[in-house]
């Protein structure tokens, strides 16, 4: 059974940052591109950023380029969010996602995401 | 970026009736768009992909038809878990992968 455990989420203040991590199970995790996505309370989803398999291809949404870092260590079947320079707007659930296409020099295919993790909450408030 | 507008923002239907739900894209994506149901207080559930392809353990019920810039995500005959809010994604011209607003269906 495929799973995505987030974890990291918190209380922070505007400026500060947060790590987020997200652990995958039931799959080979080093064949898969992921993804994060976020939603604002009470709000629709928002794709953040995605990661091919051998983090060859990185992509952010124009929101939080130049603040967010996405990383994984496909040894520990783990993906990362570094959120740095956090603002009010970036409250969310932050969601991590398993894509089943992947990236080639060219282009995308099938990133959407089959699975998803429970989410975890991050909250900027001073 | 590819703007994704949903419609109607909520749709009200009995139990046992059909519903069609409507993404339109502000420029083609091909075939290349998901539908997702969400209920409250979970995560998003990927229903279709490939506009019309069901994902794994999706019930007959829930249908994607459309291509280009007009997709419509139809339930046959609804069921009282089937209340929830849907989002269309398109994957075909990112950054970003854009989702679109969220169709509500309620009793």
């Amino acid at each position: 059974e495929v799973q995505l455990v987030e974890s990291g989420g918190g209380l922070v203040k505007p400026g500060e940052s947060l790590r987020l991590s997200c652990v995958g199970s039931g799959f080979t995790f080093s064949n898969n591109h992921m993804i994060w996505v976020r939603q604002a309370p009470g709000k629709g989803l928002e794709w953040v950023s995605s990661i091919s398999s051998g983090s060859n291809y990185i992509y952010y949404a124009d929101s939080v380029k130049g603040r967010f870092t996405i990383s994984r260590d496909n040894a520990k079947n783990s993906l990362y969010l570094q959120m740095n320079s956090l603002r009010a707007e970036d409250t969310a659930v932050y969601y991590c996602g398993r894509a089943p296409g992947y990236c080639s020099s060219t282009r995308c295919y099938d990133i959407f995401s089959d699975y998803w993790g429970q989410g975890t909450l991050v909250t900027v408030s001073s | 970026e590819i703007v994704m507008t949903q419609s109607p923002a909520t749709l009200s239907v009995s139990p046992g009736e059909r519903a069609a739900l409507s993404c339109r894209a502000s420029q083609s994506v091909r075939s290349n768009l998901a539908w997702y149901q969400q209920k409250p207080g979970q995560a998003p559930r990927l229903l279709i992909y490939g506009a019309s392809t069901r994902a794994t353990g999706i019930a007959a019920r829930f249908s994607g038809s459309g291509s280009g810039t007009e997709f419509t995500l139809t339930i046959s005959s609804l069921q009282s878990e089937d209340f929830a809010v849907y989002y269309c994604q398109q994957y075909n011209n990112w950054p970003p992968y854009t989702f679109g607003q969220g169709t509500k269906l309620e009793i």
